[in-house]
This record gives C-alpha cells, structure tokens and sequence, in this order.
C-alpha cells in the first residue's frame, strides 16, 4: 500500500548512543518532515526537506541531523542521544509543502525511549 | 509568532450528542488552519482545513470548523457524537510567511459514553 513507512516502530537506547530514524515514501512527495510528539505538546517540528539535496530546520532541530539525498528517503539521525528525546517521532510528506491544497501523509510512528 | 492554543485538554460526550472542541490561534499574518485527528497508536489523518475560502469548512465523518478572524477561534463541531470518534484531536496552525512551518496544539483527548 502506498504511504509513509517508518522503521523501527520502538527503539531502546542508552544515553550517547546514536542511531537512524528511517523514513520512505513510495508517493513521489517532495516534501518530507519529521515532528516529535510529547505529552501536552502536540507535534513540533525537527526538520524538513522539501525536495532531493534541500533540508531546512523546524521549530526544535538540536540534537538531530537529517540528508535527502533521495526523493523517497528522509531518516533521521540521533547522534547522541539523551533521556529528553525519549518521544514518539512521526514523518509525515505531501506534493508540495504544508499550504494551499496539500495535505500531509503521516507515519504510523516510531517510539523512542532513552535511558 | 503564530501559536495555536486548544482550550481544553480533555472533553468526555456521551454517544449521540454534540461534540465542540476549541482552538485559538495567533498569528501575524493571514492563517491556514486545520484540524488533525489521531486514533490510538496510529499516525495523524486530516479531518478538514480552512485556505481563506468559505469560513464554515466541512470534513470528513461528519465534521466541521468555522473560521472566525474576529475571535481568532477554529473550533471543531459535530452534531452527534459517535464511539468511533474518540481519538485525540489537533488543532494546527501555518502561516504563508513561513509556508512549511506547521504549529500543533497540544491536543484535546476525546472520550465518547455509550
């Protein structure tokens, strides 16, 4: 089925470990961003790429890098992970960005937990 | 800055009857506003979104929104409640200064009583 596909679902990590977010879709979206989602916080903005070679910083970028080096990829890497990215991260994509007529597609989300 | 605030963090219906919940914005410029909603363990669906055209905006599964610049509110409505609509609900904010910049609410938890 088409969509937006994320791996892993749950992920364990001590803390300073790092580790890769992935992220595919198979819809031809230029447009891809990773949120974070936390108790009482609705979903914040890491980063975004709004086509192959293009990544840009959202609302809480520190500590988390991103490359687009194709259209249908976008991981998410945690270079060194602390207890406060313990979150669930969704990906989301769409045509051509967040306004006028288009519409996000989203992950199933993937669970972190930093001990 | 834009923000989005959603008034209550928890709203609890019973089946049948109306369901409202809320949500303010701010924003310096003219906003787009949509509505998301979230069943448990699953990723984000939007139920409907508001572009500057029509302020009454309708969605899917019976929902809707009405814009109101004046009270900068976007408060979701739905006549009758239904089991399958407890979920939690975002209310979302962007601007087109900064078109790719999504602001989420914190989210409203909706409960439904049979």
């Amino acid at each position: 089925n088409a969509g937006v596909t994320q791996t892993p679902k749950f992920q364990v990590l001590k803390t300073g470990q790092s580790m890769t977010l992935q992220c595919a879709q198979d819809m031809n979206h230029e447009y891809m961003s990773w949120y974070r989602q936390d108790p009482g916080m609705g979903l914040r903005l890491i980063h975004y790429s709004v086509g192959a070679g293009i990544t840009d910083q959202g609302e809480v970028p520190n500590g988390y890098n991103v490359s687009r080096s194709t259209t249908e990829d976008f991981p998410l890497r945690l270079l060194s992970a602390a207890p406060s990215q313990t979150s669930v991260y969704f990906c989301a994509s769409s045509y051509g960005g967040v306004g006028g007529a288009n519409v996000l597609t989203f992950g199933a989300g993937s669970r972190l937990t930093v001990l | 800055a834009q923000s989005v605030t959603q008034l209550d963090s928890h709203v609890s219906v019973s089946e049948g009857t109306p369901v409202l919940l809320r949500c303010n914005y701010s924003s310096s410029y003219s906003p787009s506003l949509f509505w998301y909603v979230q069943h448990p363990n699953k990723g984000l669906q939007l139920l409907l979104k508001y572009t500057s055209a029509a302020t009454l905006v309708k969605g899917i599964n019976g929902f809707e929104a009405e814009f109101k610049k004046s009270e900068t509110s976007f408060h979701l409505t739905k006549p009758s409640a239904h089991m399958s609509d407890a979920a939690e609900y975002f209310c979302v904010v962007i601007t087109y200064r900064n078109n790719n910049d999504m602001r989420f609410g914190a989210g409203t938890r909706l409960t439904v009583k049979p």
